[in-house]
């Protein structure tokens, strides 16, 4: 059974850092590309970042570039996201997902972790 | 904000059939990319509904179905059920915008 499950998130002062994990059992992980998708209290689902097999090619939304850093360590079969220079609009539930597709351009997320929450707030 | 728009609610009876569309344009669904549906319901994570336009994962049910045309798509939900009530993204990808992939606005289902 797939299985993803976040951890890391929680209360951070705006500027702060977090780094969000997820560990993933039930596949082989590092055949997968991987994602982070988020969503704000109430508000829709928006992709974060996303990274290839061997961590070679990294993806990130306009809005975290320079500041977020997707990263994974397939020995330990974990995806990782640190977030830098946090913001109150970074607020929202962070969710782990598998991706699956022929080609780039058609990856989608097949598998979902059940999300961990990032608040930023003084 | 959300380059594909759905509505912001559709709603039916049980048994009812009910369709959310999903529009975008020349650089994500009219440049040929394929759209994928995902459910979300109350405090759950999101789970894949309806991949590469019409293709359902094992396991859904073929109450769901997808179309796409042109910049457009559509998922279909016949024989609604209120185990249905749910939030509902396509999602698909973009080539000119700051996100590679982009999800709709998102639809809530009501069933009467």
């Amino acid at each position: 059974e797939v299985q993803l499950v976040e951890s890391g998130g929680g209360l951070v002062q705006p500027g702060g850092s977090l780094r969000l994990s997820c560990a993933a059992s039930g596949f082989t992980f590092n055949i997968y590309w991987m994602s982070w998708v988020r969503q704000a209290p109430g508000k829709g689902l928006e992709w974060v970042a996303n990274i290839k097999q061997d961590g070679s090619e990294k993806y990130y939304v306009d809005s975290v570039k320079g500041r977020f850093t997707i990263s994974r360590d397939n020995a330990k079969n974990s995806l990782y996201l640190q977030l830098n220079s946090l913001r109150a609009e970074d607020t929202a539930v962070y969710y782990c997902a598998r991706d699956v597709g022929r080609i780039v351009g058609a990856l989608r997320r097949d598998y979902w972790g059940q999300g961990t929450l990032v608040t930023v707030s003084s | 904000q959300s380059v594909l728009t759905q509505p912001p609610s559709v709603s039916g009876a049980p048994g009812q059939r009910v369709t959310i569309s999903c529009t975008g344009s020349s650089s994500n669904i009219g440049a040929g990319y394929d759209v994928h549906w995902y459910q979300q319901l109350p405090g759950t994570a999101p789970k894949l509904l309806i991949y590469d336009n019409s293709n359902r994962p094992s396991g859904v049910p073929d109450r769901f179905s997808g179309s796409k045309s042109g910049t457009s798509a559509s998922l279909a939900i016949t024989g609604l059920q209120a185990e249905d009530e749910a939030d509902y993204y396509c999602q698909s990808f973009d080539s000119s915008l700051s996100a590679y992939y982009v999800f709709g606005t998102g639809t809530k289902v009501t069933v009467l």
